[in-house]
């Protein structure tokens, strides 16, 4: 059985750094083919891709918050982390992680809960 | 850089009716690459649809997806309750690698 937690803080001021942790369990990020993503939904609105790791630790993130996103993962715990630099408020927002597979297709097929994070002083 | 645009941005219907959503792409896309999903309030997306056609793994037969090049569409062949939500179409590009969500269309109770 596939499952994702979201973790990390729910309140962060503008310009801290948020750090979020996706732990996983049913699958392992080693395997070819396996991915983890990050996807983030302001209140009301739709959802936006923002990074993706893969078994092979090739890294893409969105172009348009390219410099303030860094996604890791560590293999042994089952967990992908995102770091997100100088929050905003706009940044408020659930964010996801899901897995994805790829080769002939690519898609997410498993997705976290999400946790809402809100940027406030 | 590609752009979804999904239409209607609302859809009102009745269950037992025919919905049909659409998904069009600014530049041609592959088809092995574009997916359907649905979004209930409060809840985590699910996915319905991979490879602009292929169900998803528990999915119901009454959704269908099809199309290709810039338009794609989500048919739902008569809605039951529960299928009352917000559908996003989902495109990966690899030039540079990026996923793209589209807006949405959210079908409502008529």
């Amino acid at each position: 059985q596939v499952t994702l937690r979201e973790s990390g803080p729910a309140l962060v001021k503008p310009t801290q750094t948020l750090t979020l942790t996706c732990t996983f369990s049913g699958f392992s990020l080693s395997t070819s083919g396996t991915c983890v993503s990050w996807i983030r939904q302001p209140p009301g609105k739709a959802l936006e891709w923002l990074a993706f790791i893969d078994w092979d630790d090739e890294k893409y993130n969105s172009t348009s918050l390219k410099t303030r996103l860094t996604i890791s993962k560590d293999t042994s715990k089952n967990q992908v982390v995102l770091k997100m630099t100088n929050m905003d408020p706009v940044d408020t927002a659930t964010y996801y992680c899901a897995r994805c597979r790829y080769g002939d297709f690519l898609y997410f097929d498993y997705w976290g809960q999400g946790t809402l994070v809100t940027v406030s002083s | 850089e590609i752009v979804l645009t999904q239409s209607p941005g609302t859809l009102s219907l009745s269950p037992g009716e025919r919905a049909t959503l659409s998904c069009r792409a600014s530049q041609s896309v592959s088809s092995s690459y574009l997916a359907w999903y649905q979004q209930k309030p409060g809840q985590a997306p699910r996915l319905l649809i991979y490879g602009a056609s292929s169900r998803a793994t528990g999915i119901p037969d009454r959704f269908s997806g099809s199309g290709s090049g810039t338009d794609f569409i989500l048919t739902i062949s008569r809605l039951e309750p529960e299928d009352f939500a917000v559908y996003y179409c989902q495109q990966y590009g690899s030039s540079p690698p990026k996923f793209i969500f589209g807006p949405g269309t959210k079908v409502d109770i008529k």
